[in-house]
């Protein structure tokens, strides 16, 4: 079955400093979304990436899709302790049985030190 | 307000004895999602449904139990089958199953002693 993995499962980094963590997936996706949690919430949505090489930007915070889409990255640039928390991937398979099957990955835990 | 509400949030029970959790949502989604959180696993798929009266196993079904009788409603059945039931879980909806961006319940901490 489709599977989603996630590296790093933990990064601790200076404010100020650049952050990245990968996804990866068994099989080729229809779409990818990423999520945000904070520590003590849920997940909140921050983007979805639907065409091959696609990158999107919001603010700091830079998306790609990749050419095969089996693959993704998320990548923030200038850390802020505000960025602190769990980043997650989900991916959603083409179609049919496992149509609308929205899998996550194992999350990336953020840190940010002062 | 709308949006996805969980109850409880927090949720304590004995071992061997079935419990429900209940999700609920007011923003005429079709699909519906459970997930089990544990620390350092992230979210893992217990089932999901694409619309009223049907349903799905995700990646860890066994030990629980699902309804879609209602589309504003999924709730959870945690069974005595489950091995390790103690987890945080988490409900979540989207428009329609096939890639809109889903939104989740601020979750019931599930404790079971």
């Amino acid at each position: 079955g489709q599977q989603v993995m996630q590296i790093p499962q933990y990064q601790h980094v200076q404010e100020g400093e650049d952050f990245t963590t990968y996804c990866n997936s068994s099989t080729t996706l229809s779409n990818i979304q990423w999520y945000k949690q904070r520590p003590g919430g849920h997940p909140v949505f921050l983007i979805q990436l639907v065409k091959s090489g696609e990158v999107k930007k919001q603010k700091r915070l830079t998306f790609q899709f990749g050419e095969a889409k089996k693959n993704s990255s998320l990548h923030i640039t200038a850390t802020q302790t505000t960025d602190v928390g769990t980043y997650f991937c989900a991916g959603l398979p083409p179609g049919g049985t496992s149509y609308g099957k929205l899998t996550f990955g194992q999350g990336t835990i953020l840190t940010v030190h002062p | 307000d709308g949006g996805i509400t969980q109850s409880p949030k927090y949720l304590f029970r004995k071992e061997g004895q079935n419990v429900t959790l209940s999700c609920e949502q007011n923003l005429n989604h079709d699909a519906m999602y459970w997930y089990r959180q544990d620390p350092g696993q992230g979210l893992r798929l217990i089932y999901y449904s694409q619309i009223v009266n049907d349903f799905q196993k995700g990646d860890i079904a066994e030990g629980y139990s699902v309804s879609r009788e209602k589309k504003e409603s999924f709730p959870l059945t945690v069974t005595s089958a489950q091995k390790n039931p103690t987890a945080f879980y988490l409900c979540a909806s989207s428009i329609m199953a096939g890639g809109n961006e889903a939104f989740f319940g601020q979750g019931t901490r599930l404790t079971v002693v």
